[in-house]
């Protein structure tokens, strides 16, 4: 079973717009929550990460959005630019701060985005 | 980029024959993690270690081991590898707290014909 679903393979997005890319989760147990970034031939890169206390996290462009009660969150890159054109992974894990959890990441299948010039 | 390095970068081997891939870290982070790439699944956790000599498995670990002797390395070997275990395989580190970020090294793209 998916505990973490990316539902769109791919998007396309034009230069300068709004790029959204969707993530649902399953598990109520989860409670931080990631982005990265892989471009070809390259690891994962992170980008950004939401605690479950919090419903929005921003940096630059970049902006995620969470909706505990729908298990929903999103990721806002805001304006879209053609070196942003990479497979995007939402992730998340179960633990609390200090616990000495394990940070056992479950990742999402990817959305492959393409920012048009 | 965070000091991760994984050892080979490519390698091409039979089915049945023993394969180790290395991860090395300069960060000096206490966990340190394998995952495997496929397309459809994402990245899925083979195994991970909390420390020198502690280790556990994830969501798809049979078939694999790790062992850690040192900080800086971990390692995992496919004892007799099958053609279901070519994959791109990734290492990962992180610090202690659950609220800290997984870095990644740039992958293992491992064939077993």
């Amino acid at each position: 079973d998916q505990q973490v679903k990316q539902n769109s393979p791919s998007l396309s997005v034009q230069e300068g717009r709004i790029s959204i890319l969707n993530c649902d989760y399953t598990n109520s147990m989860f409670d931080y929550f990631l982005w990265y970034k892989k471009y070809p031939a390259e690891g994962p890169t992170f980008l950004i990460s939401i605690s479950s206390i919090k419903d929005k996290n921003e940096d630059g462009r970049f902006t995620v959005f969470l909706n505990k009660s729908a298990k929903h969150l999103s990721l806002h890159i805001v304006p879209s630019q053609p070196g942003d054109s990479a497979v995007y992974f939402c992730a998340a894990s179960a633990g609390s701060v200090g616990s000495g959890a394990t940070n056992k990441l479950i990742f999402g299948t990817g959305t492959l985005l393409a920012v048009q010039p | 980029d965070a000091g991760i390095t994984q050892s080979p970068r490519h390698k091409v081997t039979e089915t049945g024959t023993p394969v180790t891939l290395r991860c090395h870290q300069t960060e000096n982070h206490r966990y340190m993690y394998w995952y495997r790439q496929d397309p459809g699944h994402g990245l899925r956790l083979i195994h991970y270690s909390y420390g020198v000599k502690d280790t556990d498995k994830g969501e798809v670990s049979d078939g694999y081991s790790v062992s850690r002797s040192k900080t800086e390395d971990f390692l995992l070997t496919l004892e007799s590898a099958t053609s279901s275990q070519t994959s791109v395989y990734f290492c990962a580190i992180s610090g202690r707290y659950s609220n800290q970020p997984q870095h990644f090294g740039d992958g293992t793209r491992l064939s077993i014909l």
